[in-house]
C-alpha cells in the first residue's frame, strides 16, 4: 500500500532532550516536506527537501534540522526541543511536476513540557 | 511574494444549505491550486485540483485569475462534510497553504 509513515504518532518530552520523528515513504517521491498545525496558524513549512541530499529551509525552520540521505526518507530532528515546539507535526511526499498531489503522514503530536 | 489567504477561519452552516469556502492567492506566475481537506483525526488528502475540473464529494472549485480566487464551493452541505479545509499553491512543487478554514455542518 502506497503510503506515508510517521513516528512516533505521540510524544511528550522535556525542554532540551534531543528528539527524532521519523517520516518514510514508499511511492519513490522526490520531494519530501515538513509541517506544523498549531491552531489559527494553519500549516507551515519547516524544511522541504526537493531530493536526496537536497534539503532547504521552510517558513519556520528554527530549532529544527532535517536530513536526506535516502530517498524513501526524511527524519525530523530537534536536538534541543523548547515549549513553543509543541505542535501536531506532518510529513508529506510528493512527486516533482505541476499539479501533483502530495500525500500526507497520519501526524505526531508533540509535547515539549 | 506568493501567498496563499482564507479569510474565514471557522464556517458554520446547516445541513442542506450552500457553503462557500473562500481562497484568495497571490502569485505571479500560472497558478496550480489545491484544496486539501483533513477530516476530524485523519490525515490531510487531496481534494480536488483544478487542473482536472473535477467534482469530488459534490465539491467544486473555479479559478478566477482576474480576482485571484479559488473558492470552493457545494451546493448542499452534509454532515459529513464537517473538516478542516486548506487551499495550497504549487509552487514548482512545494505547496504554500493558507490558514484553513474549519468548516462545520450542523444537522
Amino acid at each position: 500500500e502506497a503510503q506515508v509513515t510517521q513516528n512516533p504518532r505521540y510524544l511528550i518530552t522535556v525542554t532540551g532532550k534531543k528528539l527524532t520523528v521519523t517520516c518514510s515513504q514508499n511511492m519513490n517521491h522526490e520531494y519530501m516536506s515538513w509541517y506544523r498545525q498549531d491552531p489559527g496558524l494553519g500549516l507551515r513549512q519547516i524544511y522541504y527537501s526537493m531530493n536526496v541530499e537536497v534539503t532547504d529551509k521552510g517558513d519556520v525552520p528554527e530549532g529544527y534540522k532535517v536530513s536526506r540521505k535516502e530517498k524513501r526518507n526524511f527524519p525530523l530532528i530537534l536536538e534541543s526541543p523548547s515549549p513553543n515546539q509543541t505542535s501536531l507535526y506532518f510529513c508529506a511526499s510528493g512527486s516533482l511536476g505541476r499539479s501533483n498531489e502530495q500525500f500526507f503522514g497520519p501526524g505526531t503530536r508533540l509535547t515539549v513540557l | 511574494a506568493q501567498r496563499v489567504t482564507q479569510p474565514e477561519k471557522l464556517l458554520s452552516v446547516f445541513k442542506g444549505a450552500p457553503v462557500e469556502l473562500k481562497c484568495n492567492y497571490s502569485y505571479s506566475g500560472s497558478p496550480e491550486l489545491f484544496w486539501y481537506v483533513q477530516y476530524s483525526r485523519q490525515r490531510l488528502q487531496l481534494l480536488l485540483r483544478h487542473i482536472s475540473r473535477e467534482s469530488i464529494k459534490g465539491f467544486t472549485a473555479d479559478l478566477n485569475k482576474g480576482e485571484t480566487s479559488f473558492h470552493l464551493k457545494k451546493p448542499f452541505a452534509q454532515e459529513e462534510d464537517s473538516a478542516m479545509y486548506y487551499c495550497a499553491l504549487d509552487q514548482g512543487g512545494k505547496l504554500i497553504f493558507g490558514q484553513g478554514t474549519e468548516l462545520s455542518v450542523k444537522p
